[in-house]
């Protein structure tokens, strides 16, 4: 079975520092990994995911995560954190193969960007 | 191009009632999934659609809940009986011939009182 934690339930930051919502997995296997973004009323947004090579990923609105295979990590980061980023941002793992759609999800982490 | 839409936005259901959601994918989406969100959790699979086939249902909570698809485009979940216990969002997604990046709907909001 796969599972995902997301060890903080929330993050403050103040605007234009450095932000990291971190994130870790358990599966047996090589993981696919994913960010994903829910802003309120809203659906869940793809930020970027990670499947094979280059461990550090780039995604949408400046967000980028580092795999971490010794660590089982998967951290969203962002240089320079903006208000706008405030949000709720889940992280997900699936495994290769026929399963490879079934995304499971962490619980969560609400990310509070301070003006 | 228009994302993916759910309706109701927003469902009240006594304890009991029977309900439908139903969900319009992208347009050429051929995989089509649905989740549920409880409150304060991150989503967790119900089933998949690979055009009109449900090819995974493995997570539907119990023979109460049916999904289908008929034409391969919008999709209807149904909650027979409707228990306290169904109270969560429950969010549609539908992606390209690569399963791997799901666009999501704004959800369906289930009340059971």
């Amino acid at each position: 079975a796969q599972s995902v934690a997301q060890p903080e339930d929330q993050v403050n930051v103040a605007e234009g520092n450095p932000l990291t919502v971190k994130c870790t997995y358990s599966v047996s296997g090589n993981p696919y990994l994913f960010w994903y973004v829910q802003y309120p009323n809203r659906g869940l947004q793809f930020l970027l995911k990670y499947i094979t090579g280059d461990n550090l990923v780039k995604g949408s609105y400046g967000f980028e995560a580092e795999f971490n295979k010794s660590q089982t990590s998967f951290h969203l980061k962002k240089p320079s954190a903006l208000v706008s980023d405030s949000a709720l941002y889940f992280c997900a793992v699936s495994l290769p193969g026929a399963g490879s759609y079934q995304l499971t999800f962490g619980k969560g982490t609400k990310l509070s960007v301070i003006p | 191009g228009a994302g993916v839409s759910q309706s109701p936005r927003y469902k009240v259901a006594k304890r009991g009632q029977d309900v439908a959601l139903r969900c319009d994918p992208i347009s050429g989406h051929v995989s089509l999934f649905w989740y549920q969100q409880a409150l304060g959790q991150g989503p967790e699979f119900l089933t998949y659609f690979q055009n009109e086939a449900q090819l995974d249902k493995s997570g539907l909570p119990s023979d109460r809940f049916f999904a289908e698809r008929p034409e391969g485009s919008v999709s209807t979940l149904k909650i027979q009986r409707t228990q306290q216990e169904d109270s969560a969002v429950y969010l549609c997604a539908s992606s390209s011939e690569k399963p791997l990046e799901q666009y999501f709907g704004p959800g369906t909001r289930l009340t059971v009182t």
